[in-house]
């Protein structure tokens, strides 16, 4: 299984709503990322999660909160979000998190914040 | 935040053409290079990740080059077909870490 699932795929929330992205691996990966696509834009790193604790947060706004419950998964929970926060949220997985390891990406939950 | 270029910004070339694609990145404090394919409503997909300087790896009829001197990497396409059809986007990861910097990417159409 060579898989990162994501789910919802589509996501519709209002500002005042508290909603949750899940990312699952079965790949026995290490390393779990979530990334954030603006359309025309490439993907830019939010968090990095390695063997379960939070190793990199690229100063992202605290509406976002990660949370990684066991190797496996990972979640991203959002609240009071702005409508530019609107975007394609990809999850990733590599083995241990090392530069010359490949990313498997899931396909991402398209969020609408109206 | 590294400054990844690529070039050009979409491509589009006729079934059975070859082409290719330009990467640049800065050359100092190299670790790696990344090549990924993203096709329109599906995960992006690894094809390559290179480390060595004159490195060239292969994948059926894509291939790719690594000039870590010169801060460059190509990627060709030999005999293009309509399911090459993606963007192809490119990333060295950041000095001492592992957080890939992605470039825009290169947006290729093949017409059938």
């Amino acid at each position: 299984d060579t898989e990162v699932t994501q789910t919802p795929k589509h996501l519709v929330m209002g500002m005042t709503n508290k909603k949750s992205l899940k990312c699952e691996q079965h790949m026995g990966h290490r390393a779990m990322y979530w990334y954030k696509q603006k359309a025309k834009k490439p993907p830019e790193l939010m968090f990095v999660y390695s063997y379960e604790k939070l190793s990199i947060n690229e100063s992202v706004p605290s509406r976002f909160s990660p949370e990684c419950p066991n190797s496996s998964l990972l979640n991203l929970h959002l609240h009071a979000l702005q409508p530019e926060d609107s975007a394609l949220y990809l999850c990733a997985s590599s083995q241990q998190g090392a530069s010359n390891e490949k990313l498997f990406f899931g396909s991402g939950t398209q969020l609408s914040v109206l | 935040i590294l400054n990844v270029e690529q070039s050009p910004q979409s491509l589009h070339v006729q079934e059975g053409d070859s082409t290719n694609f330009t990467c640049s990145f800065p050359s100092s404090n190299f670790y790696a290079l990344h090549w990924y394919r993203w096709e329109t409503a599906k995960s992006p997909e690894a094809l390559f990740v290179m480390t060595l300087n004159g490195d060239e790896k292969k994948k059926g009829r894509i291939s790719a080059t690594l000039n870590t001197k010169e801060g460059y990497s190509y990627l060709y396409i030999k005999g293009s077909q309509p399911e090459d059809s993606a963007t192809y986007l490119c990333a060295p990861p950041g000095a001492g870490s592992y957080q890939l910097t992605f470039g825009k990417g290169t947006k290729l159409s093949v017409i059938p």
